[in-house]
C-alpha cells in the first residue's frame, strides 16, 4: 500500500528540547511538506522540499529546521527557538512541486510543556 | 492577504439531507486548483475534490460536487445525502501555479440523526 506515515502519533517533550518529527512516502512523489494546524484554524506552511538536497522556507519557518537527503524522507526538526512548539503537524506529498493535488500523513501532535 | 475565506465555522445538517459549505477565493492568476479537504477528529486530512481553473464543469465524485463559480471566486462543495460518518472539519484550498497551498480557517459539519 503506498503512502504517507507519521510517527509517533502523539509525542511530549519537555520545554527547551529539540524534536524531530518523521514523515516517510512510498509514493515515489519528489515534493514534500510540512504544516503546522493550531486549533480551530487552518493549515500553514513551515517548509517544503521540491528534491532531494533541496528545501524552502514556507510561511512559518521560523524555530524549524528540516532536511532531505532520501527522497522518501523528511524529517522535522522543532528547535528550542520556537516560541509556541504545541501544534499538530502534518506532513504531504505531490507528485512534483507543479502538481496540485497533495497527499496527507496521519499527523503528529505535539505537546510540550 | 487571506486568500481564502471560509464564512461558517460550524454547520449542522439532517441525515440524509444535502448541505452545502461555503468558499471564496482571491487571486489574480489564471491558471489555479481548488480542492476540498476532509479532517475527522482522527486528524488526518482526506482529499476529496479537485476543481482546475479552466475546466468548464463542476467537478464531482460521488456524494461530493463543487460549485464553482469563476466570476465569483466561489468554490462551494456540496454534500449530498448526509451521513453521519460526514461529521468532521471540512477545508476548502488553492494552489496558485508554482506556489504554495493556502487553507481556509474550516468549517465544523455535523450531521444529526
Amino acid at each position: 500500500d503506498g503512502g504517507i506515515t507519521q510517527s509517533p502519533k502523539y509525542l511530549f517533550r519537555k520545554e527547551g528540547q529539540n524534536v524531530t518529527l518523521s514523515c516517510e512516502q512510498n509514493l515515489n512523489h519528489d515534493a514534500m511538506y510540512w504544516y503546522r494546524q493550531d486549533p480551530g484554524q487552518g493549515l500553514r506552511l513551515i517548509y517544503y522540499s521540491q528534491i532531494v538536497n533541496d528545501f524552502q522556507k514556507g510561511d512559518i519557518a521560523e524555530g524549524y529546521s528540516v532536511s532531505r537527503e532520501k527522497k522518501e524522507s523528511f524529517p522535522l526538526t522543532v528547535t528550542s527557538a520556537q516560541k509556541n512548539p504545541t501544534a499538530f503537524y502534518l506532513c504531504a506529498s505531490s507528485i512534483d512541486d507543479r502538481a496540485y493535488e497533495q497527499y496527507f500523513g496521519p499527523g503528529t501532535r505535539l505537546t510540550v510543556t | 492577504a487571506q486568500k481564502i475565506t471560509q464564512t461558517q465555522p460550524g454547520m449542522f445538517v439532517q441525515e440524509k439531507e444535502a448541505v452545502t459549505l461555503d468558499c471564496t477565493y482571491d487571486t489574480s492568476d489564471q491558471s489555479y486548483g481548488l480542492f476540498w479537504y476532509k479532517q475527522p477528529s482522527s486528524g488526518e486530512m482526506i482529499f476529496l475534490i479537485y476543481q482546475g481553473s479552466y475546466d468548464e464543469q463542476n467537478a464531482t465524485e460521488g456524494r461530493y460536487s463543487l460549485n464553482f463559480q469563476k466570476a465569483r471566486k466561489s468554490a462551494n462543495l456540496v454534500i449530498s445525502a448526509s451521513q453521519l460518518g460526514d461529521s468532521a472539519m471540512y477545508f476548502c484550498a488553492m494552489r496558485e501555479a508554482y506556489n504554495d497551498m493556502r487553507f481556509g480557517a474550516g468549517t465544523r459539519l455535523t450531521v444529526k440523526p
